[in-house]
């Protein structure tokens, strides 16, 4: 079945560093990809998503490009900061079928 | 303002004692669904429902029961928990998937302890 795996954290880094989090999919046709996020003590929210091979999600300086000669949908921020401290879920929705990774913890220091 | 709410935010119980998660959007979306998430598994789905009184399993039905009746609500019933249902609970809804895939919206997630 499909399935989606995330780089592990917890991820430190300090203010104004760039990010990568690594995500990577197994689908058997063609999903849409997602990025959440979640707050302390919040529910996840959708920060991007694309749904065809080459499209590039974007939002609060986040960008993520579904590649699917690699089946990858990595997430980067050029300048980090402190107010993206949150863990972060990359997710796949085939029909009815969602996957989602097991969470990445973002900490960003002043 | 567009939401999902969920209650209660925090529950703690007893094995054996049944108890409900309510979950309620007020979007008119046709889709819902519950998820756990537990530590180093992510989210992961329990029931979802397409539709009023459509459900069907996820990846982790067990021990859970939901209901559809109405289209704002979706139930999360626990007939006689056990501690290994100790985990922190999510109910989601979308749009239906006629016309695209949709995010989901989450509620703030319910925190149950079953001791």
């Amino acid at each position: 079945g499909d399935s989606v795996t995330q780089m592990e954290g917890p991820v430190t880094l300090s203010e104004e560093a760039f990010l990568t989090i690594n995500c990577t999919y197994t689908a058997t046709g063609y999903p849409s990809l997602f990025w959440y996020v979640q707050y302390p003590g919040e529910g996840l929210q959708l920060l991007l998503k694309a749904t065809k091979a080459d499209d590039k999600g974007s939002n609060k300086g986040f960008e993520a490009t579904y590649r699917k000669e690699t089946t990858s949908f990595h997430l980067e921020k050029g300048s980090v900061q402190v107010s993206d401290s949150a863990v972060y879920f990359c997710a796949l929705r085939e029909g009815n079928d969602m996957r989602f990774g097991a969470g990445t913890r973002l900490t960003v220091k002043p | 303002e567009a939401q999902v709410t969920q209650n209660p935010r925090y529950l703690i119980t007893v094995t054996g004692k049944k108890l409900t998660v309510t979950c309620s959007q007020n979007m008119n979306h046709e889709y819902m669904s519950w998820y756990r998430q537990d530590p180093g598994l992510g989210l992961r789905q329990i029931y979802y429902s397409m539709n009023v009184e459509v459900t069907d399993k996820g990846d982790v039905p067990e021990g859970y029961k939901v209901s559809r009746k109405e289209k704002r609500n979706f139930p999360l019933i626990l007939e006689s928990p056990s501690p290994n249902q100790t985990s922190l609970y999510f109910c989601a809804s979308s749009p239906g998937l006629a016309g695209g895939p949709y995010e989901q919206f989450f509620g703030p997630g319910t925190r149950l302890t079953v001791l």
